[in-house]
Parts: structure tokens; C-alpha cells; sequence
């Protein structure tokens, strides 16, 4: 298995624009988180989703920010319009609902400008 | 709400050298904790689980026990190599759904 497969890996854009990460779980794997990343706050939890439906929002900074995931092998996070202060890194893992290990993707680095 | 705390922030250590590095929850209802691995600017590795019903796990040279009672865990890294230098991170799952909660990490630097 490939592991959680994230894309982009870097990704720079000028404030106000919209941006979206997006994350293909492992297969199999019936639970997906979105987490951040910065240097001032550590990684934080931002959503997760339990069999493709949002179980907890409430680490979303803002309205500003949304996540989908229509399928079991598929999820976006959208930030929009995209500030400064939303510069981080954002990590997606997955795992298999209940006792298991959480495996995480390489991240997506976001600089706004 | 859980708290995770992890001691040192830094920690610096010749080769060979035996290392322990600490981790303290608030909550001790926990269903398992996670030893992570972090390389600078790379994702997290999963270094070991440890279930909430279980005392330790070893894997090679890494050893991390568990007392839930007290809030605290421990990571035991043996005969130190360079390769070790990264950051680790322990994460609490205090739900069924693997819903991490991080503590800050400790950067390891192992020198020659």
C-alpha cells in the first residue's frame, strides 16, 4: 500500500486566493483526519471523518476553511480566501475506526503571501 | 479537555548514549498512546502503540511503557545512532476514533 497520498506538497499563494489540499486515505481505512501544523500551536486537529461523514468540525479555525470527503478514498480541505495566518503545515492520516494506529501523509506545506 | 505535555523540549546526546524521553497526560482515560517520529520537514512515522490495557511495547532499540494511572509514558531509546536525531511526538487517542491529541515533541539531536 502507498501509504495516505497528499497533494500538493508545497503550495505558495497570495492572500485572498482559495486553496485546496486534498488527501487519498489507505485503503480500507474507515476514519480520515485533517491536522495542522505550526510552529506556535504544534499539530492540532482540525476535522475528522468517520465513513466519509464530518464526525467533529470543531478544531475549524473558521468559516473560512471547509472539508468534503464525497468517497471512502478521497477528501479535500479548502481554505477560502486563504490569509497570511493560515501558513502552516497541514497533515491528513487515516486510520481503521477504533484501537488502531493513525498513519499520516507527508503534509502539505501552505505559505500565503 | 486533554492536555499532553512532553519533557525535555531538546535534548542533545553523544552516540551510544541510552536516552529517555517523558511524556505526561491530564486525562487518563485514554484508549491508547502513539509514539511518533517526525524528520525535519517530512510527515510522522508511527513508532509504537500502546493500548490503554497494556504496560509497554518494544521495537528494536525502542522501548515506550505506559502508566495510565499517573498520566505519564515514557520512551526508552537504547545505544543512540546520529540516525536518531529527529523530533518525537507522543499522541493520546481518548476515543474510539482515533482522535489524536499531540503533545509539543522533544528534538532529539544525536551527535558524533
Amino acid at each position: 500500500d502507498a501509504g495516505v497520498i497528499q497533494s500538493p506538497r508545497h503550495e505558495v499563494t497570495e492572500m485572498g486566493q482559495e486553496v485546496t489540499l486534498r488527501c487519498k486515505p489507505i485503503s480500507g481505512h474507515n476514519s480520515l483526519f485533517w491536522y495542522r501544523q505550526t510552529m506556535m500551536r504544534g499539530l492540532e486537529l482540525l476535522i475528522y471523518f468517520n465513513n466519509n461523514v464530518p464526525i467533529d468540525d470543531s478544531g475549524m479555525p473558521e468559516d473560512r476553511f471547509s472539508a468534503k470527503m464525497p468517497n471512502a478514498s478521497f477528501s479535500t480541505l479548502k481554505i477560502q480566501p486563504s490569509e497570511p495566518r493560515d501558513s502552516a503545515v497541514y497533515f491528513c492520516a487515516s486510520s481503521i475506526k477504533g484501537r488502531t494506529e493513525a498513519f499520516f501523509g507527508q503534509g502539505t506545506r501552505l505559505t500565503v503571501v | 479537555k486533554q492536555e499532553v505535555t512532553q519533557i525535555p523540549a531538546a535534548l542533545s546526546v553523544p552516540e551510544g548514549e541510552n536516552l529517555v524521553l517523558n511524556c505526561s497526560f491530564t486525562d487518563s482515560a485514554i484508549y491508547n498512546l502513539q509514539w511518533f517520529r517526525q524528520d525535519p520537514g517530512k510527515g510522522l512515522t508511527s513508532l509504537l502503540l500502546i493500548q490503554s490495557s497494556q504496560r509497554e511495547q518494544t521495537s528494536g532499540r525502542l522501548n515506550a511503557s505506559l502508566d495510565k494511572s499517573s498520566g505519564r509514558s515514557t520512551l526508552y531509546i537504547a545505544a543512540s545512532q546520529p540516525g536518531d536525531s529527529a523530533t518525537y511526538l507522543c499522541a493520546v487517542n481518548t476515543g474510539t476514533a482515533s482522535k489524536l491529541t499531540f503533545g509539543t515533541g522533544t528534538r532529539l539531536q544525536v551527535t558524533l
